[in-house]
């Protein structure tokens, strides 16, 4: 039974090119979230998502960065135009349902290495 | 809003020995949760124990476990017989009742000395 896959796990990205990172969920779970982690800092809320509906976006910036979570395939997140600022740790929690009774669980995180 | 505070940066501990891993928080609401997860070297994040903030008893998982104030709003984790695979980053997190969202700490990373 996989956990919360993630990739790449790196993910080194000159100024101004795209970002690409992917989450698939556990298998069954239907509601995704992206927390981002910089460096010496806790993670932080960017987005909820459920199967093609993005519920809340109100920790993701409001340039550049976009999420998606098809009907089939993983959910994506995006970064257009990456700066060095956007450096960090990029983590995938998934949970059956949209509550945290039901717990998370997070993949082991995407590093992006903006240079 | 809620914040979550880790004054220590960094601890060490003994083999063996008894550890406690300090966490407060801030929030008005009266029914929340909280977490304590482990991220290792491999990044991956990793519950540890929760406690619901209705429930008067300390949480305990194995040789871990909590001390909960809810007046206090301290939420300190406590690792007995400390293992070297405990080392790690350790975050604490806080979660309103009927949200999703988590507000982590900013960490406190344990060394453990053989």
């Amino acid at each position: 039974n996989a956990g919360v896959m993630q990739n790449p796990r790196h993910l080194v990205r000159r100024r101004g090119q795209e970002a690409r990172l992917r989450c698939s969920p556990v298998k069954g779970h239907s509601h995704v979230y992206w927390y981002r982690q910089l460096p010496e800092e806790g993670l932080k809320f960017m987005v909820y998502l459920q199967k093609e509906n993005i519920i809340d976006e109100s920790g993701m910036p409001k340039e550049r960065f976009s999420a998606e979570f098809p009907k089939e395939g993983p959910s994506i997140l995006r970064i257009q135009q990456v700066v060095r600022g956007d450096s960090a740790a990029y983590f995938c929690a998934s949970s059956p349902t949209g509550d945290r009774e039901s717990g998370y669980t997070f993949g082991s995180g995407t590093r992006l290495t903006v240079v | 809003a809620q914040t979550v505070t880790q004054s220590q940066p960094e601890m060490s501990v003994q083999e063996a020995e008894t550890v406690t891993l300090s966490c407060t928080y801030d929030t008005s609401e009266s029914d929340y949760y909280l977490f304590w997860y482990k991220q290792p070297p491999s990044r991956q994040m990793i519950l540890v124990i929760r406690q619901e903030a209705y429930k008067q008893q300390n949480a305990t998982e194995n040789r871990f476990s909590v001390n909960f104030q809810k007046a206090a709003k301290s939420f300190s984790l406590k690792i007995s017989d400390s293992q070297l695979g405990d080392a790690a980053m350790y975050f604490c997190a806080y979660s309103n009742s009927g949200t999703y969202k988590y507000i982590f700490g900013t960490g406190t990373r344990l060394k453990v000395l053989a």
